[in-house]
């Protein structure tokens, strides 16, 4: 079957660095998504990754292994503002995302 | 309008009843999606549409049904409602299969 699997709840402190982890297993393979959603709201995309590697946008930055089906979301300079869920999803091989339950990360001052 | 809208915002429902959810995009993407979002669950795919006049069945199909009648409209319908159907449902759209899913307001249904 397809899983995809991130921590359920995190808690960081402002200004601070945080690393969200997704392990995923699926039937093919066409790129992993992440998005933020705060409470209440829609999600909203974050990054793409379908090549191995380390992708930097702002203050966020996306990594993606294949080989070992891992991928992770590193939040530096944390703001009030980043206390939201973030959803893992992994684009299978007919071209549909499979979503993690995603990652409540609680932010302290 | 810009981007995504979904109506309506919230519904309560009473079992049995049927009941429309109408999303309408104006950017004129090809691919549109219908999500429900359950607590501790990923978002999990209804139907999808990958261009106008096509419809697929996603993960959990049973008991709704979608038309898409045009690029800007793909309305998901509960023939007849029941409480398990009670979740927030997301429509999303996007330009190809493999682009980012733009996600619309969400309506929030509940179904006594």
């Amino acid at each position: 079957g397809q899983n995809i699997d991130q921590p359920t709840e995190m808690t960081a402190t402002e200004g601070a660095i945080v690393q969200i982890n997704c392990t995923y297993q699926t039937s093919g393979f066409n790129g992993l998504f992440w998005y933020q959603q705060h409470a209440g709201e829609a999600p909203t995309f974050l990054s793409y990754n379908v090549l191995d590697g380390l992708e930097e946008k702002g203050r966020f930055s996306s990594f993606l292994s294949r080989s070992k089906g891992y991928s992770y979301l590193l939040l530096k300079e944390l703001q009030m503002k980043d206390s939201a869920s973030y959803l893992c999803a992994v684009m299978d091989s007919n071209y549909q995302l499979i979503w993690g339950a995603g990652t409540k990360l609680i932010i302290k001052p | 309008i810009a981007g995504i809208t979904q109506a309506p915002t919230s519904q309560i429902l009473a079992a049995g009843r049927r009941m429309t959810l109408r999303c309408t995009q104006d950017m004129r993407h090809n691919a549109m999606y219908w999500y429900r979002q359950d607590l501790g669950l990923g978002l999990r795919l209804i139907h999808y549409s990958n261009t106008a006049g096509t419809t697929g069945k996603g993960e959990v199909p049973d008991g709704y049904s979608v038309s898409r009648a045009n690029t800007d409209d793909f309305p998901l319908t509960l023939a007849s409602a029941v409480p398990s159907q009670t979740s927030v449902y997301f429509c999303a759209s996007s330009p190809g299969l493999n682009n980012e899913q733009f996600f619309g307001p969400g309506t929030r249904l509940t179904v006594l």
